[in-house]
């Protein structure tokens, strides 16, 4: 059974700061992971998709790293800003025919103080 | 382009209601799936539907199910409510099932709060 796990739980860093978000899982047949931000009582917005195949993604300020071997990915935001407070997810899907099941980590919930 | 929608935003119910959520999907995708998400438990897979068919079942009771119709359009019925149903249930689409590369979209959810 696969399992996600996100380090920490929670982290707050001043604002301007660089910051990296930890996320590991037991089972490496994959297909890709996702990264996903998450504003208090709202859905889920997806930020970066990594194939199985690569190593890492980058949008803007974010890139986010793939080690299927190890288990792990990273989330790295650069120049973190007060807007990029909320929590971050980390999700697998998994290897098998047809289908788009995610299993998700619990979350790291980040504060940028200003 | 439209997002996923989801009615209603938010549900008051009691215990041992049935309750009726809906999801539609981002024009031209055909898979939705459902998830629960709770304080204690996190993002749990419920079900995914694909061309209304149920492909992928979640460990649930069968309290929990679920439907699409043929316009991708899909709906989550839970019968007999308890205490513990209350969560934020969020609802993705996909544009095709075979695919590896696509990803999920989620909807903004609905809050079911049961009494």
């Amino acid at each position: 059974k696969q399992e996600v796990t996100q380090i920490p739980a929670a982290l707050s860093v001043p604002e301007g700061e660089n910051l990296v978000l930890n996320c590991s899982f037991t089972d490496s047949a994959i297909y890709n992971l996702q990264w996903f931000r998450q504003d208090p009582g709202k859905g889920l917005t997806s930020l970066l998709l990594i194939q199985s195949s690569q190593r890492e993604q980058t949008s803007g300020r974010l890139n986010a790293s793939l080690d299927k071997s190890s288990g792990r990915s990273t989330l790295y935001i650069a120049a973190s800003q007060p807007g990029d407070s909320a929590t971050y997810l980390c999700a697998v899907r998994r290897s098998g025919a047809g289908s788009y099941q995610l299993t998700f980590g619990k979350g790291t919930k980040l504060s940028v103080i200003p | 382009k439209a997002g996923v929608t989801q009615t209603p935003r938010y549900l008051i119910k009691t215990r041992g209601q049935q309750v009726t959520l809906s999801c539609s999907p981002i024009s031209g995708h055909r898979s939705v799936s459902w998830y629960q998400q709770t304080p204690g438990q996190g993002l749990q897979f419920l079900f995914e539907y694909f061309s209304e068919t149920q492909r992928n079942k979640g460990n649930f009771p069968g309290r929990f199910s679920g439907r699409q119709f043929s316009n991708s359009r899909s709906e989550m019925n839970v019968s007999t409510l308890e205490l513990g149903d209350s969560a934020l249930y969020l609802c993705a689409s996909s544009p095709i099932l075979a695919a590896t590369y696509n990803e999920q979209f989620f909807g903004p959810g609905t809050r079911l709060t049961v009494l």
